[in-house]
Formats: structure tokens, C-alpha cells, sequence
């Protein structure tokens, strides 16, 4: 197993570009979810989703969107990059409320 | 939601035991409490999680204060392998997949 996986691993955009990250997972796992840590900080929860078509929002859900088609994938969208979005962003799978497994981030920086 | 409280950073001998401690006065009747912990440049780890039991696995032990308002992750041999930061997290067993980290505690090992 892969387990989870996210691309890409760098990412450097101007202010006002869009872009997707991808977050896949392997574990056929109900849940998934995104966190954004910034520096010297704990993570804080974007977006998760309980199964494919369900989402909501974590404590940081705003200039980002989020939707489950599939239960293998679970994108994260940035519809106008901002400098205060610069971040590592790191997406994670569990089967229901067990253990968290988390893909090994995205760094993304905001110019 | 209930909110955990850990020192900031510890340090610790290799080869010698840690105990790594994290308060939560405001835990509820149905939280888990979990441990993560995250390696330089790395997703969070899991550890180890409980409920009212003292629980052991092949990483850590973990001690729960009988109130439950505070627990310790026991480290039995630290080596350098283990330098990371530790997330004590409470997790609602019946809210969904929602964690929140704190800023954790930063553990150095000196060789």
C-alpha cells in the first residue's frame, strides 16, 4: 500500500493564482482531512470529509473548497492565493474515528 | 471543544525513560485522548490513544490520571530517533473526525 500520498510536494504561486492539491489514499478509508501547519505551529483542521459526497468544515475553512467524488481522493482547492497561505499542507485518512494516517505535505508558498 | 496543555519543550538523556505530560481539566465523558508525534519535515505519527485505562504498545505507554484530567506518555528508552514534537489531542467520539493539535511539545535528546 501507498497509503497516502500528495502531490505536489512544492508549490511556489503569485498572489491571485488558483490551484489544486492532491491528496490520495490507498486504505479505502471513510475519512479524510486536511491541516495547514504553519511555522513553529501545531496543525489546524481546513476541511474533512466523513465518505464520498459528504464534506465540512474544520477551523479554517475559509479561501478553500473541498469536495469527495471519489473515496480514494480528496483535493484541496485554492480559488485565489493569498500570502497568508503560505504553509505546509498536509492531508490524512482514517476508517471511521480510528488512527490517522497522514501523507507526507505540501509546501506551499504564497508570493 | 476541550483543549489540551503541554510544556512547551523537554529534554531528555538518551537511553533514559520520558514522561511527557498534558493537561486536560475540560475533557468530556466520550473523549479520546490521542498522542501523535511529528519527526523533522514529516506528517504526524500516531503513538498511542485511550479512554480511562492505562495503555501500552510497542512505541509508548500511557498513564491516565484517574479524573482523567490529565494523562503522560511514557517514552521507556529515548533515543535520538525519537527527537520530534508530541501532540496530546482529545478527540470526540461521536463528532465526526475532528482533531485539533496544540503546539505540542518539542522533545531533544541528548546523546
Amino acid at each position: 500500500n501507498a497509503g497516502v500520498t500528495q502531490t505536489p510536494k512544492f508549490q511556489v504561486l503569485k498572489t491571485g493564482q488558483s490551484m489544486t492539491l492532491q491528496c490520495a489514499q490507498d486504505m479505502n478509508h471513510e475519512y479524510m482531512s486536511w491541516y495547514r501547519q504553519d511555522p513553529g505551529m501545531g496543525l489546524r483542521l481546513i476541511h474533512y470529509s466523513v465518505g464520498a459526497g459528504i464534506t465540512d468544515q474544520g477551523e479554517v475553512p475559509n479561501g478553500y473548497n473541498v469536495s469527495r467524488s471519489t473515496t480514494e481522493d480528496f483535493p484541496l482547492r485554492l480559488l485565489s492565493a493569498a500570502p497568508s497561505q503560505t504553509s505546509v499542507y498536509f492531508c490524512a485518512s482514517s476508517e471511521q474515528r480510528d488512527t490517522q494516517y497522514f501523507g507526507p505535505g505540501t509546501r506551499l508558498t504564497v508570493l | 471543544d476541550a483543549k489540551t496543555t503541554q510544556p512547551n519543550s523537554m529534554e531528555s538523556n538518551e537511553e533514559e525513560p520520558v514522561h511527557l505530560p498534558c493537561n486536560h481539566s475540560t475533557i468530556s465523558g466520550t473523549d479520546y485522548i490521542h498522542w501523535y508525534r511529528q519527526l523533522p519535515s514529516q506528517g504526524p505519527e500516531y503513538v498511542i490513544h485511550g479512554l480511562t485505562s492505562n495503555v501500552n504498545n510497542r512505541m509508548a505507554s500511557l498513564a491516565i490520571a484517574e479524573d482523567r484530567k490529565s494523562s503522560t506518555l511514557i517514552l521507556h528508552r529515548a533515543t535520538l530517533r525519537d527527537a520530534a514534537v508530541y501532540y496530546c489531542i482529545l478527540r470526540d467520539n461521536f463528532n465526526g473526525n475532528q482533531f485539533y493539535f496544540g503546539t505540542g511539545t518539542s522533545l531533544t535528546v541528548i546523546p
